[in-house]
């Protein structure tokens, strides 16, 4: 069974840093593309970035390119997303999803609350 | 960034009804090599959102022949053969031809 796990979330205030963690199990990691999804009330269902297999090639919405990273571990099975220089815009849950040219998979969501 | 465009936001249904979902978008999701990347999803209440179908048509794993999608280019459907109770929730369109992946607005599906 496909299982993905996120944590890493909570309270921050803007400009500060915080790094999400998503750990995966029930399927070899390492053969698939993975992503971050986020949600608001406001905005909806927003993409927000997405890894090749080995970690090589990476890709951004506009409005997080330079400040957020996404990584992944394949020896751990876990992807990372550092968030640097956060604003009271990315306020979200934010969700850990398996990415083929779709999102098969996804975890139950962590909340991230930019607020001072 | 590629619009889409989701009809109608709120669709009021009875159990057993036929019920039908428009997404547009601004531009050709037809990628070079033919396929393409439009999926439709469902967000129960207070669940992660699933996927249903993905390259217009194909049913992921375990969801109901019930749910069927057409379209093509820009203009795309999904359809609901005979509404059950499993089935309300907020229905969400993507497009992940070309970056950014874009959601649509949601289409609430609920009971009459």
């Amino acid at each position: 069974e496909v299982q993905l796990v996120e944590s890493g979330g909570g309270l921050v205030q803007p400009g500060r840093s915080l790094k999400l963690s998503c750990a995966a199990s029930g399927f070899t990691f390492s053969n698939y593309g993975m992503a971050w999804v986020r949600q608001t009330p406001t905005k909806g269902l927003e993409w927000v970035a997405s890894i090749s297999t080995g970690g090589g090639n990476t890709y951004y919405r506009d409005s997080v390119k330079g400040r957020f990273t996404i990584s992944r571990d394949n020896a751990k099975n876990t992807q990372y997303l550092q968030m640097d220089s956060l604003r009271s815009e990315d306020t979200a849950t934010y969700y850990c999803a398996r990415h083929r040219y779709y999102f098969d998979y996804w975890g139950q969501g962590v909340m991230v609350t930019v607020s001072s | 960034d590629v619009v889409m465009t989701q009809t109608p936001l709120s669709l009021p249904v009875s159990l057993g009804d036929q019920a039908s979902i428009s997404c547009r978008s601004s531009q050709s999701l037809v990628e070079s090599n033919g396929n393409t990347h439009l999926h439709w999803y469902l967000q129960k209440p207070g669940q992660l959102p699933q996927l249903l179908l993905y390259k217009v048509s194909n049913r992921f794993s375990g969801v109901p022949d019930r749910f069927s999608g057409s379209g093509s280019e820009t203009d795309f459907i999904l359809k609901i053969s005979r509404v059950e109770s499993e089935d309300l929730g907020v229905y969400y369109c993507l497009q992940s031809t070309h970056l950014p992946y874009t959601f649509g607005a949601g289409t609430k599906l609920e009971l009459k």
